[in-house]
């Protein structure tokens, strides 16, 4: 089994829909990261949970809705979503959120929004 | 202005060849470090290798190496007798050591031709 895993793998959704993207991390880490990916632009840091503890939220509108219930899990919650929300959304953790420590990621979700 | 730069949008290589990704960065921050990560088709980020502002030596793994030039700031990725898995979007990252955050690039995708 992968360290971190992401399901869906895809998700197509509409602008009314209300869907959740779940990850999980079997890595024993204590940080937790959600990552959005968009075509030719840099990856945009969009939460991330130390702890189980919020410590980031980049200026991310409130139709994103992060939950963490324990370490090991990160849920990414999703309400009237736009078509540029259209993205592949990534989940990555880490040992601990000091910055020193290199990323784990999933192999994402690829959301389309219509 | 951005922080780190991937000059290279794409790149064709012919297998067994070396390759030099390119990658120039920007901080005033005095320790600081510096990441490459690989994005195959499937998705998921891997990390590659790790440089550190401080570090005497470039760093090494495998096949990667990292040419440090710290007075041109450039970090650029060095993979030794590529071969055809070696296929994938690469980013360079950089993470200050003020703020925990990472800055990625907009990444290179490589090509390995056969």
């Amino acid at each position: 089994e992968t360290g971190v895993t992401q399901t869906p793998r895809h998700l197509v959704m509409g602008m009314t829909n209300k869907k959740s993207l779940k990850c999980e991390q079997h890595l024993g880490h204590n940080a937790m990261y959600w990552y959005k990916q968009s075509a030719k632009k840099p990856l945009e840091l969009m939460f991330v949970y130390n702890f189980k503890e919020q410590t980031e939220n980049n200026s991310v509108p409130s139709r994103f809705s992060p939950e963490c219930p324990n370490s090991s899990h990160l849920f990414l919650h999703l309400h009237t979503l736009q078509p540029e929300d259209s993205a592949l959304y990534l989940c990555a953790s880490s040992q601990d959120h000091t910055g020193g420590e290199k990323l784990f990621f999933g192999s994402g979700t690829q959301l389309s929004v219509l | 202005a951005q922080k780190i730069t991937q000059t290279q949008p794409g790149m064709f290589v012919q297998e067994k060849e070396a390759v030099t990704l390119d990658c120039t960065y920007d901080t005033s921050d005095p320790s600081y470090g510096l990441f490459w990560y690989k994005q195959p088709s499937s998705g998921e980020m891997i990390f590659l290798i790790y440089q550190g502002s401080y570090d005497q030596q470039n760093a090494t793994e495998g096949r990667y190496s990292l040419n440090f030039q710290k007075a041109r700031k450039s970090a650029n990725l060095v993979i030794s007798a590529s071969q055809l898995g070696d296929s994938a979007m690469y980013f360079c990252a950089m993470r200050e050591d003020s703020n925990y955050q990472l800055i990625w690039g907009a990444g290179t995708k490589l090509i390995i031709k056969p």
